[in-house]
């Protein structure tokens, strides 16, 4: 079965600073990764996908992600983050032969201090 | 272009009753997915419906159950109410049925039982 993991539930870092959220993904086929942002009483709002073809994502609001096979993982960076960025954020897989289907991770927490 | 639109927004129903949710995916979109949202469990897909049909099921109790219309709209059903069914239920839409599908998710219905 395929699932992923957030390693951490919640992060704090200072404007401006690197954002890092991890991700690590079990899947025994090609996975299709997404992460997932949250803002408070609000619905999810995609940021980036893989779907098998560049292992380096670049999604909206300055976040990228880079698929690595070796490591079964895909972290979520920003070079700097902004007050703006304070949401819950989500990683997501597609199971093999279950398109339309999402498996989150429990999510993880940003907050970001001025 | 209107988003996925989730009514009602917020419910308060006593345990035992039944309860209706419903959801109105983005103009053109096939497929209409559902999700349920506790602090203790996350998010925990409940079931998808493509043209009508129900493709994917979570492992939801027979209480909850769910319908797509001919228009695409969906509801979902949940009976015989339990106070664990508080949540925050997200119903997510996309153009078609695919692993590599984004899927635009609405506000949510957030429901509370007394």
């Amino acid at each position: 079965a395929q699932s992923v993991t957030q390693l951490g539930s919640h992060v704090s870092v200072s404007e401006g600073a690197l954002v890092l959220l991890r991700c690590n993904y079990s899947s025994s086929v090609p996975p299709y990764l997404f992460w997932y942002v949250q803002y408070p009483n609000q619905g999810l709002q995609l940021l980036l996908k893989y779907t098998s073809a560049a292992t380096l994502v670049k999604g909206i609001n300055g976040f990228e992600a880079e698929f690595k096979k070796s490591e079964t993982s895909f972290h979520l960076t920003k070079p700097s983050a902004h007050m703006s960025d304070a949401a819950e954020y989500f990683c997501a897989v597609t199971p093999y032969n279950q398109g339309g289907k999402l498996i989150f991770g429990q999510g993880t927490e940003l907050s970001v201090k001025p | 272009k209107a988003g996925v639109t989730q009514t009602p927004r917020y419910l308060i129903k006593t345990r035992g009753q039944q309860v209706t949710l419903s959801c109105s995916p983005i103009s053109g979109h096939r497929s209409v997915s559902w999700y349920q949202q506790t602090p203790g469990q996350g998010l925990q897909f409940l079931f998808e419906y493509f043209s009508e049909t129900q493709r994917n099921k979570g492992n939801f109790p027979g209480r909850f159950s769910g319908r797509q219309f001919s228009n695409s709209r969906s509801e979902m059903n949940v009976s015989t109410l339990e106070l664990g069914d508080s949540a925050l239920y997200l119903c997510a839409s996309s153009l078609v049925q695919g692993r590599s599908t984004e899927a635009f998710f609405g506000q949510g219905t957030r429901l509370t039982v007394v």
